[in-house]
């Protein structure tokens, strides 16, 4: 069955980096974009980028430019996203998600069918 | 702030029926961009309720369903069961952001 498994919750002092870890199983990695989502206490959910394993190419949200990076390692089957000059305001559960085409009448539908537990990373000083 | 508007929160007694609105503009929804629907038990990650506008996965009762009219969409559930008490968040494809946008999220309490 497929799954999405994450690393483990980090605390991080203001101005350093994370960098969390998605490692899938039960599907062929590279056919599937890996999404990013994050989570503030409370709050909704905000899309935070993309990559595709075979290719390598990747998109950022447009408030994240410069300070995310997704990566992947396809001999681990793993996605790897990293957010630097962490503020405050990064405190979040950290989700990845797998995308996926389904298509009904003809027409494709790009959906988020499985999701990682989430990672929980708190910057704090 | 969300992209999306949706009311912060709706309630009904089991058995109701209650809809939750989601709100987007001529960059998402009202550029016929699908709309999906996720519902989010405390503690736990997304799961896929609705997609491309009114479409179940396998296994989500029928009791669940969308629609989208313009630059709008709803989620529907009837026959309100304690178990549906959970928030649920509107997805659609933003082409101006050129990414993925959420709504603010609304949460259902079943009386």
């Amino acid at each position: 069955q497929v799954q999405l498994v994450q690393s483990g919750a980090e605390v991080k002092k203001p101005g350093t980096s994370v960098k969390v870890s998605c490692k899938a199983s039960g599907y062929t990695f590279n056919r599937y974009d890996i999404n990013w989502v994050r989570q503030a206490p409370g709050q909704g959910l905000e899309w935070m980028g993309w990559i595709n394993p075979n290719s390598g190419d990747s998109g950022y949200a447009q408030n994240l430019q410069g300070r995310v990076s997704i990566t992947t390692n396809t001999s681990t089957s793993t996605a790897y996203m990293e957010l630097s000059s962490l503020g405050s305001e990064d405190t979040a559960v950290y989700y990845c998600a797998r995308l996926h085409v389904v298509m009904v009448t003809s027409i494709p539908h790009y959906i988020f069918d499985f999701w990682g537990q989430g990672t929980e990373v708190i910057v704090s000083s | 702030q969300s992209v999306l508007k949706q009311p912060p929160s709706v309630s009904g007694a089991p058995g109701q029926r209650i809809t939750i609105s989601c709100t987007g503009s001529s960059s998402n929804i009202g550029a016929n961009s699908a709309v999906h629907w996720y519902q989010q038990l405390p503690g736990t990650a997304p799961k896929l309720l609705i997609f491309g506008d009114s479409n179940r996965p396998s296994g989500v009762p029928d009791r669940f369903s969308g629609s989208k009219s313009g630059a709008s969409a709803s989620l529907a559930i009837s026959g309100l069961q304690a178990e549906d008490e959970a928030d649920y968040y509107c997805q659609s494809y933003d082409s101006s952001l050129s990414g993925w946008v959420f709504g603010g999220g609304t949460k259902l309490t079943v009386l």
